[in-house]
C-alpha cells in the first residue's frame, strides 16, 4: 500500500497560516488524497479531501504537486482549536477501499 | 444524528478473558473499519468490510475477529486479550467510494492487565 510521509511536528503562531506537508511519492493513479485531525482524546474527523485539482472547504485549502506526488493542507489563519494531529491519509484499494494513516504531524499554535 | 457509536467507552480486562467492541452507525454506510491506535502513535487499520456480509484483514488482525452481518453493526471481537492488545480502538464508517469522508466514533479505551 502507497505510504505518506509528513514532518513530526509544526508551531505556528495563532491567526498565521500554517502550511502543511505530506509526501506520497509511490500514490497510484485512483488513490485519493485525504486530510483528517484529531483532537485530544477524540477521534479523527475529516477535514478534506482531492484527486488531483487543489481544493477549498470551510476548514481548509489543499494543493497537490502536478506530479501528485505531494501535498500541502492549508489553514488559512490558525486558531488555538486547530491545535491537533493531522494526517495525511492516501484511500487506496481496488473494489474495497481503506484509508493506511501514518504518523501524523502534531500541530501546535502559540497565542 | 447519532453518527458512529461504539461501547463501551472504557474497558479493562484480564490476559485471557475475550469481550466484543460494539460499533454501530445510523448513516447507512457500506464501508466500516476497526483501527487501534496505541499511545502517541497513529492508527493502523485492524479489519475492514466493503458491504454487508464482506469482511477484510487490515494491517494488525492478529488476535482479533469480526463479522458484518447486518450494515450498521460491525462488533470487533478480541479472542484471548494480551497486555499487547491495550489500546484506543476506533470505527468508522463510510460510503464504499474513495472519494467521500469517513466518520469516526469515540473510541474504546480498552486496558488489559
Amino acid at each position: 500500500d502507497a505510504k505518506t510521509t509528513q514532518p513530526n511536528s509544526m508551531e505556528s503562531n495563532e491567526e498565521e497560516p500554517v502550511h502543511l506537508p505530506c509526501n506520497h511519492s509511490t500514490i497510484s493513479g485512483t488513490d485519493y488524497i485525504h486530510w483528517y485531525r484529531q483532537l485530544p482524546s477524540q477521534g479523527p474527523e475529516y477535514v478534506i479531501h482531492g484527486l488531483t485539482s487543489n481544493v477549498n472547504n470551510r476548514m481548509a485549502s489543499l494543493a497537490i504537486a502536478e506530479d501528485r506526488k505531494s501535498s500541502t493542507l492549508i489553514l488559512h489563519r490558525a486558531t488555538l482549536r486547530d491545535a491537533a494531529v493531522y494526517y495525511c491519509i492516501l484511500s487506496v484499494g481496488s473494489g474495497t477501499y481503506k484509508y493506511i494513516f501514518g504518523t501524523g504531524t502534531r500541530l501546535k499554535v502559540l497565542a | 444524528n447519532a453518527g458512529v457509536t461504539q461501547t463501551p467507552k472504557f474497558q479493562v480486562l484480564k490476559t485471557g478473558q475475550s469481550m466484543t467492541l460494539q460499533c454501530a452507525q445510523d448513516m447507512n454506510h457500506n464501508s466500516m473499519y476497526w483501527y487501534r491506535q496505541d499511545p502517541g502513535m497513529g492508527l493502523r487499520l485492524i479489519y475492514y468490510s466493503a458491504s454487508e456480509g464482506t469482511t477484510d484483514k487490515g494491517e494488525v488482525p492478529n488476535g482479533y475477529n469480526v463479522s458484518r452481518s447486518t450494515t450498521e453493526d460491525f462488533p470487533l471481537r478480541l479472542l484471548s486479550a494480551a497486555p499487547s492488545q491495550t489500546s484506543v480502538y476506533f470505527c468508522a464508517s463510510s460510503e464504499w467510494v474513495k472519494n467521500t469522508e469517513a466518520f469516526f466514533g469515540q473510541g474504546t479505551r480498552l486496558t488489559v492487565v
